[in-house]
């Protein structure tokens, strides 16, 4: 069971805007710890959506977005596209554990 | 280019350890942390640890630790995973990835691409 909570699934039609959540606790997200964001395609590596809570790496479309407010962090897909069907997993640094730990993982339907 | 290339497939009996190579190229080797994640079938990502390549330092998840051992030689930039006492429910993707700092905390910004290791009997 992690430390972090994330929804199961959310979906959208095209060009909507989803939303995902990732709430923690005083020992990671609520200490400041920043979170990160990535999608896991079927059969391929996570790649790394957003870093350092609201960054975006070079090539990652400005549909995705990210937040962090007291103890939950979020993740926006606006203009939603077929492509964007994957499973999304924020990370964060846990004190109490002593190291990194990995939300559930969201699955984000394109209807 | 920048990449982590890993091992290949590995089938084990219960009770064998595994041992997954990392090989990183295109950046400074020392520079950047290891981390390692599983992803079971069905399940998602699961941190395993963190090994600083600069100066050998470890930290393992609370759940692996005594049966996990990981390891950097830096004279052929690589990393390695090794697992004991396999189980059937060690069955799973292993992921090397390479740690980047941020503001607070680490983001990890270079994946290989996964090593299947498969334990039956």
């Amino acid at each position: 069971q992690s430390v972090l909570t994330q929804p199961p699934s959310v979906s959208g039609a095209p060009g909507q805007r989803v939303t995902i959540s990732c709430t923690g606790s005083s020992s990671n997200i609520g200490a400041g710890f920043d979170v990160h964001w990535y999608q896991l395609l079927p059969g391929t590596a996570p790649k790394l959506l957003i870093f350092g809570n609201d960054n975006r790496p070079s090539g990652v479309p400005d549909r995705f977005s990210g937040s962090k407010s007291d103890i939950t962090a979020s993740l926006a897909i606006t203009g939603l596209q077929a492509e964007d069907e994957a499973d999304y997993y924020c990370q964060s640094y846990d004190s109490s554990l002593s190291g990194y730990v990995f939300g559930p993982g969201t699955t984000v339907t394109v209807l | 280019q920048v990449h982590l290339v890993q091992s290949g497939a590995e089938v084990k009996k219960p009770g064998a350890s595994v041992k997954v190579s990392c090989k990183a190229s295109g950046y400074t080797f020392i520079s950047y942390g290891i981390t390692w994640v599983r992803q079971a079938p069905g399940q998602g990502l699961e941190s395993m640890g963190w090994i600083s390549v600069y100066n050998g330092h470890t930290n393992y998840a609370q759940k692996f630790q005594g049966r996990v051992i990981m390891t950097t030689d830096t004279t052929t930039s690589t990393a390695y995973m090794e697992l004991t006492s396999l189980r059937s429910d060690d069955s799973a993707v292993f992921y090397c990835a390479r740690g980047t700092s941020s503001k607070r905390g680490y983001y990890f910004d270079l994946w290989g691409q996964g090593t299947l290791v498969t334990v039956s009997s």
